[in-house]
């Protein structure tokens, strides 16, 4: 069964353009919200995380929206830059375990 | 080492071979995670050992699925009778605590070939 699902599946952005990504879980015992980015080749690396006590969390160019009656929430990459692309890994966990359920991914390239 | 350590990098076995692939963990760190990786899709995940609890085997895929962890520390996806479905990528993860909210530190992964 598929807890969080992600979309777009593929995303193309112009340099300096906003990159949203969205997320949609199921299991409202979620209480962790993390976002990995993973570059070819490597492993995931955690990027920014929230929960669900706050409606939004920043962290220079990143920036989670948590939308807790709609179970949704989103990563908004500002002032895109090609360093950028990579696949991006929205995940959950309940708050008895460590184990994250990641959604589908999304491929991010940033042109030029 | 600095960081989650597993081997091989990449594994290239004939179908009905059995496999070992190997974590070793950020020391200290008591949770440690297996997932797989499908070309184009997500992190599936696979098992969870926290500390000296019984682990979390719910998402082996199948009986020919097990791992264990020594001593606390190093772990050993094992695969027996690999079939061609197997060919993934094999991701460990560990954290200092096996709590929701702390960090999961990820190794670079084994590629399995499965021909």
């Amino acid at each position: 069964q598929q807890q969080v699902k992600q979309s777009p599946q593929s995303l193309i952005v112009q340099k300096g353009g906003i990159s949203i990504i969205n997320c949609a879980y199921e299991n409202t015992a979620f209480d962790y919200f993390p976002w990995y980015q993973q570059f070819p080749g490597k492993g995931p690396a955690l990027l920014i995380a929230i929960r669900p006590d706050v409606s939004e969390k920043k962290e220079g160019r990143f920036t989670i929206s948590f939308n807790k009656s709609a179970k949704q929430f989103s990563l908004h990459i500002m002032d895109s830059q090609p360093g950028d692309s990579a696949t991006y890994f929205c995940a959950a966990s309940k708050s008895n375990t460590g184990k994250l359920i990641f959604g589908q991914g999304t491929t991010l390239q940033v042109k030029p | 080492g600095a960081g989650v350590s597993q081997s091989p990098s990449n594994k290239v076995t004939e179908k009905g071979k059995d496999v070992e692939l190997r974590c070793d963990p950020i020391s200290g760190h008591t949770a440690l995670y297996w997932y797989r990786q499908s070309l184009g899709q997500g992190l599936e995940f696979l098992i969870y050992f926290q500390g000296n609890s019984a682990p979390d085997k719910s998402g082996l895929p199948s009986d020919r699925f097990s791992a264990e962890r020594t001593g606390g520390s190093v772990s050993t996806l094992t695969i027996q009778r690999t079939q061609q479905e197997d060919s993934a990528v094999y991701l460990c993860a560990s954290s200092f605590s096996g709590l929701s909210g702390t960090e999961a530190f990820f190794g670079q992964g084994t590629r399995l070939t499965v021909v």
